[in-house]
């Protein structure tokens, strides 16, 4: 399983687009990135996930270059509930067996 | 459609105990994996049940086993408990290769 990299904290507006941008260098060919955001004492709930150049859904977007040794997850017009721990995943998309394994995550904070 | 159900919520047990922690997977999922985050932390790897047999596990001790049933709900037992065992308790559910749905989580302290 890859390692992946990712700030410790960010802080932003309300409004604001937030990017948060994720390593992982050791990323396979077989990888697909995954992002989660999780609240206090809630599970996490995934977001978006990619294997290459962009994906968007309704609530985020997911940049990844053409070497795929990075990505970065935008939150368009960010508001005070966007404020939560964001994960990036890297792993196989082969089968309910690709167990899937956290960092640390970053800790977004929005203010008014 | 439920999601992942997991109980109870919030547990207190005292050092030595034993605890069973239990999870409903999100309906027709066959995959259901347990992860332990502490406070300040990403949730860490326990293992997975996927037809009944543990398949990958992670770097946890022998006091954490677990079971799942023939209806995919699953189990997950702590024996021995040590103060250490304090956190958040997630259960996550999954078929094939479709993304893994988590549940709000068990709080376990152990005083």
């Amino acid at each position: 399983l890859a390692k992946t990299t990712q700030p410790i904290s960010m802080d932003s507006y309300e409004g604001q687009e937030v990017n948060i941008t994720c390593s992982h260098n050791n990323i396979a060919t077989n990888d697909y990135i995954t992002w989660y955001q999780q609240f206090p004492s809630q599970g996490p709930r995934f977001i978006i996930q990619g294997y290459k150049t962009k994906v968007t859904n309704e609530v985020a977007s997911l940049f990844i270059p053409a070497d795929r040794k990075s990505s970065t997850l935008s939150l368009p017009r960010v508001s005070l509930s966007d404020t939560a721990v964001y994960y990036c995943l890297v792993g196989e998309q082969r089968s309910s067996a690709s167990k899937i394994i956290f960092g640390s995550g970053t800790r977004l904070s929005i203010r008014p | 459609d439920a999601g992942v159900t997991q109980s109870p919520t919030h547990l207190i047990k005292t050092r030595g105990q034993q605890v069973t922690l239990r999870c409903s997977p999100k309906s027709g999922h066959d995959t259901v994996s347990w992860y332990q985050q502490a406070l300040g932390q990403g949730p860490q790897f326990i293992f997975q049940y996927y037809e009944e047999e543990e398949r990958q596990r992670g770097n946890f001790p022998d006091r954490f086993s677990g079971h799942q049933f023939p209806n995919y709900s699953s189990e997950l037992n702590v024996n021995a408990l040590l103060l250490g065992d304090s956190a958040l308790y997630l259960c996550a559910s999954t078929l094939g290769t479709a993304g893994y749905t988590f549940g709000s989580g068990t709080r376990l302290t152990v005083v």
